[in-house]
């Protein structure tokens, strides 16, 4: 299988940091993939990895090993508008397609 | 701009009525999908052509069908839409497949009821 595993809601202050795991099977690893997801909308694009390391986009950074089969995305200075759904999907060569886990609900709170 | 459009954004349809959703392109991307993504859950893949090659997933059922008459646009056909249908279909195209650097653009999905 392809289980792709994150938390499904986490909740954190505005101002704060929160980090956003994601832990996949590792056979045929080739990328993964952070997307944005508010309610009622298309994911968005957030960060792409596929080798081993820290990949930082100003308020947002995305950490891969994939020794571990484990990522995750870091949001710090969090504002209110980044309440939203986080999906994780990983690249399997097998197929050559995108498969998502089923997202964290991330609430931001004053 | 919007780059990948779909229409419309909210469709009410019957049990048993069958419903189209359409998804148009303006990035001459070879590859379009469609995604079926149901409250809470991840988005599930059930289809996608590469230019005009269709591919079905196997879990895929029947009472979903897809056409592609050119590269801009794609239909996704639901033949006896069931309660279970209710869900958001999201349409994505990337310019090629099996690059994993080749991410999906999105459109805005179509969240479908059916009553």
């Amino acid at each position: 299988g392809q289980n792709i595993d994150q938390p499904t809601e986490m909740t954190a202050t505005e101002g704060a940091i929160v980090q956003i795991n994601c832990t996949y099977q590792t056979s045929g690893f080739n990328g993964l993939f952070w997307y944005q997801q508010h309610a009622g909308e298309a994911p968005t694009f957030l960060s792409y990895n596929v080798l081993d390391g820290l990949e930082e986009k100003g308020r947002f950074s995305s950490f891969l090993s994939r020794s571990k089969g484990y990522s995750y995305l870091l949001l710090k200075e969090l504002q209110m508008k980044d309440s939203a759904s986080y999906l994780c999907a990983v690249f399997y060569n097998q197929g050559g397609k995108l498969i998502f886990g089923q997202g964290t609900e991330l609430s931001v709170k004053p | 701009d919007a780059m990948v459009i779909q229409n419309p954004r909210y469709q009410v349809t019957q049990f048993g009525k069958p419903v189209t959703l359409s998804c148009s392109q303006t990035l001459n991307h070879n590859v379009m999908y469609w995604y079926q993504q149901k409250s809470s859950q991840a988005p599930k893949l059930l289809f996608h052509y590469y230019d005009k090659d269709f591919n079905n997933e196997a879990d895929t059922p029947d009472n979903f069908q897809s056409r592609r008459p050119n590269t801009s646009f794609c239909f996704l056909d639901i033949r006896s839409p069931g309660l279970g249908d209710a869900a958001m279909y999201l349409c994505a195209t990337s310019r090629d497949m099996g690059r994993p650097e080749e991410k999906l653009f999105f459109g805005s999905g179509t969240q479908l009821s059916v009553l």
